[in-house]
């Protein structure tokens, strides 16, 4: 029963280095959506993807971030030159339609 | 931008007392669903509505979507200490992506 998964479940890095975030959906699902969570807050939106296409990127930041959900392969979130400001838990989700959504467990990045 | 406010932000009750948290928006949703998050794990979701009015029990917590389809409420009787977690719904809007609400934490005691 594979869910939604995503690696790696922590990651440590210093500033101005890079941090990849791999998240696999469900199978059957080709919607991708990623979300940030800052402590003691809820989840923002980051962007929405199908196979080889980004649908909605408006909450991600200009500079830095970057995302894709190639034809073959995992999602990835890339974070450029990590600054402490990024460290938070970045979940994936996915879905088949837009009515219920199945998260994964989450990574969570810490810059030091 | 859609904005959900959820409240209260925290509750604290005692085991077996009943509670409701509620999730208001002026935006009208075409569907709005209700996520259940505990430490360091991704949401659950709970339930999903989608017509105006609609009533859906799951156990001892009952879900209900407002009749013009912007808030919703969530009721849960006779809490348990498994109850316990971080309560957040978010609405969608056609094929956009989901908006989540401001999150109620929920903490019941034994």
């Amino acid at each position: 029963n594979a869910g939604v998964m995503q690696n790696p479940r922590h990651l440590v890095r210093r500033r101005g280095q890079e941090a990849r975030l791999r998240c696999s959906p469900m199978k059957g699902h080709s919607h991708v959506y990623w979300y940030r969570q800052l402590p003691e807050e809820g989840l923002k939106f980051m962007v929405y993807l199908q196979k080889e296409n980004i649908i909605d990127e408006s909450g991600m930041p200009k500079e830095r971030f970057s995302a894709e959900f190639p034809k073959e392969g995992p999602s990835i979130l890339r974070i450029q030159q990590v600054v402490r400001g990024d460290s938070a838990a970045y979940f994936c989700a996915s879905s088949r339609d837009q009515y219920g959504y199945t998260f994964g467990s989450g990574t969570r990045l810490t810059v030091v | 931008t859609q904005l959900l406010e959820q409240s209260p932000q925290f509750l604290s009750i005692q085991e077996g007392e009943n509670l409701t948290v509620y999730c208001n928006s002026s935006s009208v949703f075409s569907s709005l669903q209700w996520y259940r998050q505990e430490p360091g794990e991704g949401p659950v979701l709970l339930v999903t509505v989608v017509t105006g009015g609609e009533v859906k029990k799951l156990k001892r917590l009952t879900f209900q979507f407002g009749d013009a389809r912007k808030d919703s409420s969530l009721h849960i009787t006779a809490a348990q200490p498994g109850d316990t977690g971080l309560y957040l719904c978010a609405g969608a809007r056609g094929n956009e992506k989901l908006t989540f609400g401001t999150g109620t934490r929920l903490t019941i005691i034994p």
